[in-house]
């Protein structure tokens, strides 16, 4: 099982320009979560899925949007990159409740110029 | 919101101290978990406290949920190298799990 992977690791953007991050999971997991982490602010969640087909907004989901169109993948999209979205980024999947143990990726580095 | 505070933000101790992380929230919790992140790694899971007034160990870690089930902490005895990095808890109640924004760990050999 490889369990939760993110491609890419490293990315580098300019202003403006668009990306989608991608999550896969190979656990059959129902709950997926995607994060950010600044120095100093600790795993801020973005957006999250309760399952296939479902979405729903986190703490700071400003300039992001997802989709779920299968259960193993959950995709995070940048539709005009700012530096402010300079950060690592993390996905991470629980199986059926909201409280289940997170199994986190190994985080993604965008760098917005 | 929901918000789950943890002090101290950062710690620096000499190999063979012990440590310890407190984790409180706004809130009562169901259940809190806590994370360990290695400098340059992701966050992995280390344990879950469901009860009120539990305690576990692991080895030489010790972690306790409160009476109220508001608060909860984290104690490493005699610190090692390998115990360098930062540790999350996380809470909820009806939405997904809240992080605290976690205490970073030094060790001094």
């Amino acid at each position: 099982n490889a369990g939760v992977t993110q491609t890419p690791k490293f990315r580098v953007l300019k202003t403006g320009q668009s990306m989608t991050l991608l999550c896969a999971q190979d656990m059959n997991h129902e709950y997926m979560y995607w994060y950010r982490q600044d120095p100093g602010m600790g795993l801020r969640l973005i957006h999250y899925s309760v399952g296939e087909g479902t979405t729903a907004k986190g703490e700071v989901p400003d300039g992001y949007n997802v989709s779920r169109l299968k259960k193993q993948n959950f995709l995070l999209g940048l539709e005009s990159a700012a530096p402010s979205q300079t950060s690592v980024y993390f996905c991470a999947s629980s199986f059926g409740h909201a409280h289940d143990t997170q199994y986190f990726g190994p985080g993604t580095r965008l760098t917005v110029l | 919101g929901q918000q789950v505070m943890q002090i101290p933000q950062y710690q620096h101790v000499q190999e063979g101290e012990d440590f310890t992380t407190y984790c409180n929230s706004s809130t009562t919790l169901s259940n809190i978990q806590w994370y360990k992140q290695r400098p340059g790694g992701h966050p992995v899971f280390l344990i879950q406290l469901v009860k009120s007034g539990e305690v576990k160990k692991q080895k030489r870690l010790t972690f306790q949920f409160g009476e109220a089930k508001k608060n909860s902490s984290l104690h490493i005895t005699a610190t090692q190298t390998t115990d360098v990095g930062t540790y999350f808890c996380a809470g909820g109640v009806n939405t997904p799990l809240v992080f605290g924004k976690g205490t970073r760990l030094s060790v001094i050999a």
